[in-house]
């Protein structure tokens, strides 16, 4: 049981708007910046929206974050099949004194 | 290029240690806190310890605290993993990544590639 609650799946055809939910408490997103992560298999974990709304360079605009009170979301416009992975949510909860993540969301582009 | 490259990973029975390494590159590594996450099979990611760039600070898991030693050689750009009394449930791949800044708080900026142990009983 992860601390912070995502769906386990999520799917849209390509070029749809896709959005995945990760809610959290009063300790961790409702204080701390949302962080979210892009994982493939075998890979190294990719930073993709970070301080809850801010891209690294190398991110495309059509990825986006946002939060509101204890919960954040990604949006992913324009899918494409390459956006196929697992996305993870993480913020810093100050009662566990550590990084909690989500369960992670599976995204297929169908 | 910044670049995070972790070895030390293998098959240990249960009970036992390993340590974990992850050698920097491409940044000033005194810098920045570093991280270890893991990812057991089939499970999502978990975070595992910090440490905070001048190595005064560190946070652990609950489920390894007094069991897993995080510390770092600023001299030698290198992060360690002492895991000791080991279980089947650390069986997982292991990431070191680099923080946002100094302390932990924040994003985890850049990733290795894994190093994967496996716990056998």
């Amino acid at each position: 049981q992860s601390v912070l609650t995502q769906p386990p799946s999520a799917s849209g055809t390509p070029g749809q708007r896709v959005t995945i939910s990760c809610s959290g408490t009063s300790s961790n997103i409702g204080i701390n910046s949302v962080a979210w992560y892009r994982h493939l298999p075998g890979t190294a974990p990719k930073l993709l929206i970070y301080r809850d709304n801010q891209r690294p360079s190398g991110v495309p605009d059509r990825l986006s974050g946002s939060k509101s009170g204890t919960s954040a979301s990604l949006a992913i416009s324009g899918l494409q099949s390459e956006d196929e992975a697992d996305y993870y949510c993480a913020a810093w909860d100050d009662s566990l004194n550590g990084v909690v993540f989500g369960g992670g969301t599976k995204l297929t582009v169908l | 290029q910044v670049q995070l490259v972790e070895s030390g990973g293998g098959v240990v029975q249960s009970g036992t240690s390993l340590r974990l390494s992850c050698v920097a590159s491409g940044f000033t590594f005194s810098r920045y806190a570093m991280h270890w996450v893991r990812q057991a099979p089939g499970k999502g990611l978990e975070w595992v310890a910090v440490m905070w760039s001048d190595g005064n600070l560190q946070y652990y898991l609950d489920s390894v605290k007094g069991r897993f030693i995080i510390s770092r050689d600023n001299s030698k750009n290198t992060l360690y993993l002492q895991m000791n009394s080991l279980r089947g449930e650390d069986t997982a791949v292991y990431f070191c990544a680099r923080g946002e800044g100094p302390t932990g708080y924040y994003t985890m900026e850049v990733w290795g590639q894994g190093t994967t142990v496996t716990v056998s009983s």
